[in-house]
C-alpha cells in the first residue's frame, strides 16, 4: 500500500461528459502529481501542485483542470470527454522537503473508460 | 531533448539470468535523483531504486543495483537472477535540482519478459 488513495478505481462515462478524479496524498506530503497513461503513449505527465500551488504543468489538454485543497487533497476535472480519453490516470504524491531521495509514490490509478 | 531516455522497449532475459536496463538522462544541474519504478500488469507503480547526483556508490536494493556512470549521464537498472516475477513494465525517473518539489521526468519504460 503506497499510501496514495485514488477514486474511483474505474469510471465508464460516455463522450461529452465531465468526471472528476480524486486523490488523497501519503500522510504528510505536499506535492502531488496527476499522470495519464495510454496504451499507446506510456506516461504522460499532466500536472504537479506543491503545498497548493500549481507547479509544474506537462501535457494538459484545455478540457483538463485540476486543483489541490487545503486539506492537500487534488482533484483532476476532464470535461467534454472524448474517446481518446480513455486511459488510466495516476496521481503520485511525494514529500517536497526532507531528504533527496524520496521517490514518488503512486496511487493505484482510476481507468477511465469513455464509450 | 528528451530529459529520459530509455531506448529498450522490449527485453528478454532467462530466469535466473541477470539483465540490464539501460536509461540515459540530460540535465545541466548539478543536483538531480534519478529513480526506477516497475509496473507489473497489474498496473500498480512500484518504487525499486534511487540514486542521488552526489553518492559515490552505487545504488543497490536487494537482487536491484544501479550502475551509475556520471560522466555517461547514465543510470541502468541491474536486476540480477531474473525471477518469473520480475516480468513488467520499467520506468526510469529524474528529478532535477535541489528543490524536492520539483517535476520528476519518466522515460516511456522497458517492457521486461522473464523466459522460464
Amino acid at each position: 500500500d503506497s499510501g496514495v488513495t485514488q477514486t474511483p478505481k474505474h469510471l465508464i462515462t460516455a463522450t461529452g461528459q465531465r468526471v472528476t478524479l480524486r486523490c488523497s496524498p501519503r500522510s504528510g506530503d505536499l506535492s502531488v502529481y496527476w499522470y495519464q497513461q495510454s496504451l499507446d503513449q506510456g506516461l504522460q505527465f499532466l500536472i504537479q501542485y506543491y503545498n497548493g500551488e500549481e507547479r509544474a504543468k506537462g501535457n494538459i489538454l484545455e478540457r483538463f483542470s485540476a486543483q489541490q485543497f487545503p486539506d492537500l487533497h487534488s482533484e483532476l476535472n476532464l470535461s467534454s470527454l472524448e474517446l481518446g480519453d480513455s486511459a488510466l490516470y495516476f496521481c503520485a504524491s511525494s514529500p517536497g522537503t526532507g531528504l533527496g531521495n524520496q521517490p514518488q509514490h503512486f496511487g493505484d490509478g482510476t481507468r477511465l473508460s469513455i464509450l | 531533448a528528451q530529459k529520459i531516455t530509455q531506448t529498450q522497449p522490449g527485453m528478454f532475459v532467462q530466469e535466473k539470468e541477470a539483465v540490464t536496463l539501460d536509461c540515459t538522462y540530460d540535465t545541466s544541474d548539478q543536483s538531480y535523483g534519478l529513480f526506477w519504478y516497475k509496473q507489473p500488469s497489474s498496473g500498480e507503480m512500484i518504487f525499486l531504486i534511487y540514486q542521488g547526483s552526489y553518492d559515490e556508490q552505487n545504488a543497490t536494493e536487494g537482487r536491484y543495483s544501479l550502475n551509475f556512470q556520471k560522466a555517461r549521464k547514465s543510470a541502468n537498472l541491474v536486476i540480477s537472477a531474473s525471477q518469473l516475477g520480475d516480468s513488467a513494465m520499467y520506468f526510469c525517473a529524474m528529478r532535477e535540482g535541489r528543490f524536492l518539489g520539483n517535476q520528476f521526468y519518466f522515460g516511456t519504460g522497458t517492457s521486461l519478459t522473464v523466459i522460464p
